[in-house]
């Protein structure tokens, strides 16, 4: 069966670090996939999106990569503060299927 | 552009009422998503409109969920009767299309069923 898992629930590094968040899926051939931030009693929002064709995005601290070979793909934010606290999900389009979220990594950058 | 703006925030009402979640999706948008947001379940898309009309509704989980678009501007998620395992954030997002677009979502509406 098609699944999306992302690496943990929680994870917990010290500011200033690398956080580096995990979405791994199977049975897809994704043509594209997005990276969204949610805040408690919030909304998700879109962060980043890359394609299959693109091994590697940026936008300010950052990345996205994307492995098909793989299928993973690795979310970097670097130089980590408190404000990046929050749940990122990951989400999948096929063209064999709808939009797929992941269950979300719940970060916390302590000071 | 205000975003995606849902009513009511939080609800909480009886086992068997009817509960009616409302969503003005942002203008432009041709595209709109409902989604159910659970501990154990995560985000799951109930519904989807393409154009007011309804595309994909496999995720709706049974004959007591239903949703509406009558226009471009506005649409419901009706649950009849509603029982304690419907408790859940319900979005409403939208996107100008399908694919490769982002999905605005709206704050959800905090629904529990006692």
């Amino acid at each position: 069966s098609q699944k999306i898992e992302q690496n943990s629930e929680a994870l917990n590094i010290q500011e200033g670090k690398t956080a580096t968040l995990t979405c791994n899926y199977t049975n897809y051939s994704p043509a594209y996939l997005q990276w969204y931030r949610q805040d408690p009693g919030r909304g998700p929002v879109f962060l980043l999106l890359i394609r299959e064709n693109e091994k590697e995005k940026r936008k300010e601290r950052l990345k996205v990569t994307f492995d098909t070979t793989l299928k993973q793909s690795l979310f970097h934010i670097t130089a980590s503060q408190p404000a990046d606290s929050a749940t990122y999900l990951c989400a999948l389009y096929s063209s064999a299927s709808k939009i797929i979220f992941g269950s979300g990594t719940r970060l916390s950058i302590r000071p | 552009d205000a975003g995606v703006i849902q009513s009511p925030r939080h609800e909480v009402t009886e086992m068997g009422q009817e509960v009616t979640l409302r969503c003005k999706p942002i203008s432009g948008h041709d595209y709109l998503f409902w989604y159910r947001q659970t501990m154990m379940r995560g985000l799951e898309l109930l519904i989807y409109f393409n154009n007011n009309v309804p595309i994909d509704d496999s995720g709706m989980p049974e004959d007591r969920f239903s949703a509406k678009m009558p226009n471009a501007s506005f649409s419901t998620l009706k649950i009849q009767p509603s029982e304690p395992r419907d408790s859940a954030v319900y979005f409403c997002a939208s996107s100008i299309s399908y694919t490769g677009n982002t999905i605005y979502f709206g704050e959800g509406s905090w629904l529990t069923v006692v």
